[in-house]
Parts: structure tokens; sequence; C-alpha cells
């Protein structure tokens, strides 16, 4: 089983749509999660932290569920410019490196 | 300004010409990594440095080299590349645990 599981998309999405993408995580002693966005062919950016109590960030908000392993993001009132590939990244902790799973690309359409 | 650079940012060689991709970042960060994306594989780190002269090997380290002598320079070789290296590479820094890396703006290299 993969470390970090994503469905690839890519998710075609009108402006002003809510959008959710979910990802899964296979090690449980994971204590450190986010999500970073890759732009085409440019670096991938952190976008935010997932903390447990989740957090949100203007029109973007992110959950953990430690007991089922997955991370979400939701993307509301989507714009033209959040068109990217969004990558969920795990961390074991200490100086473990990031595992960072393929990314799921999302396409908001005019 | 902050940031994390490679040289060069595109690349076209041959079969067995060895090349260096360099990368230097100006943020005093201990750790740094190299990771290579192709499609529909995501990102997979080839090896990583937690500090001067500590190096690891990330998932697929086979056919590559790298060296640490300087806090701020963490290149990559290639010692005899070969076409299954075409790919596009991203060097990245932070701070030992930290929660966020900063990655280079990356360098597509083909091998013909």
């Amino acid at each position: 089983r993969k470390e970090v599981e994503q469905d690839p998309g890519p998710f075609n999405v009108p402006e002003g749509a809510t959008v959710a993408f979910n990802c899964t995580y296979s090690n449980s002693a994971s204590q450190s999660f986010f999500w970073y966005r890759q732009d085409c062919r440019k670096e991938p950016k952190l976008l935010m932290s997932v903390y447990s109590s989740g957090n949100e960030d203007g029109r973007f908000t992110a959950q953990l569920n430690r007991a089922s392993q997955y991370i979400s993001l939701l993307i509301r009132d989507s714009k033209l410019s959040d068109s990217a590939t969004y990558l969920c990244v795990v961390n074991m902790g200490g100086n473990t490196p990031l595992v960072f799973g393929k990314g799921t690309r999302l396409s908001v359409i005019a | 300004e902050a940031q994390v650079t490679q040289n060069p940012r595109y690349l076209i060689t041959v079969t067995g010409k060895k090349l260096t991709v360099t990368c230097s970042q100006n943020m005093n960060h201990e750790y740094m990594s190299w990771y290579r994306q192709d499609p529909g594989l995501g990102l997979r780190q080839i090896y990583y440095s937690m500090n001067v002269e500590v190096t690891d090997k990330g998932d697929v380290p086979e056919g590559y080299k790298v060296s640490r002598k300087e806090k701020r320079n963490f290149p990559l070789i290639l010692e005899s590349p070969s076409p299954n290296q075409t790919s596009l590479y991203f060097c990245a820094s932070s701070f030992r645990g930290a929660r966020e890396q900063f990655f280079g703006p990356g360098t597509r290299l083909t091998v013909l």
C-alpha cells in the first residue's frame, strides 16, 4: 500500500464551485500533515498545514481524521487561479523526510 | 531575497556524459533534498542531507550522487546519465524538523 494516496483527478469545476480533495496515509505514526500547491511546470509551495482540530485560511479548509488516517482540503468559491495540482504531504516527525502524494489536479473553468 | 536556486534550469545531454546540477540556498537551512518528478509518479526523493557532510539515500538513489561540503550547497551528480533519468528535478531546503520545505525552480533534464 502506498504511503500517501490521492485521487489524481483531474477535477474540472466551474468558477464559484466548492471542491473537496481527500488523501489517505498508511503510517499511523505520522505526526505532521500539509497541503502543497504546484502550478504547471513550477515548484511546489506550501499551501497550509493541517491541524487535528481542523483549520481554515480564507476559502481553504483543511481537516485531519487520525482514526481513519485521512486528510481533506475544501476549497470554497473556486477561482480560475486555483487551477493547480494539490499535493498531500505527511511527515513522521523529528528529522524524517516529508512524504508526498502524487497530487490531485484541479482545473477551474470559467 | 530568501531562495533556493538551481542551475541549469534546462539541460539536454547524451547518455554517459557526466553532469552536475547545482543547488544553493541562502536561508541557512540544515536540511536539503533532491527530488525527481515524473508524470504519474509524483515527487520521489533521491537523496537528502540533514547537515554538512551528512547525506542519506531517499527512495530512488540509483544512478545519482550528492555531496554536502558546505551548508548552502547540495549538488546532484549524474556520473553516467541514462535516458531513464530524463525528468524534472527539484532541490528543496528547510530548517531541520521544520514544517515547510522551500523548493528551487526545477531543472528539466533530457538524456538522449
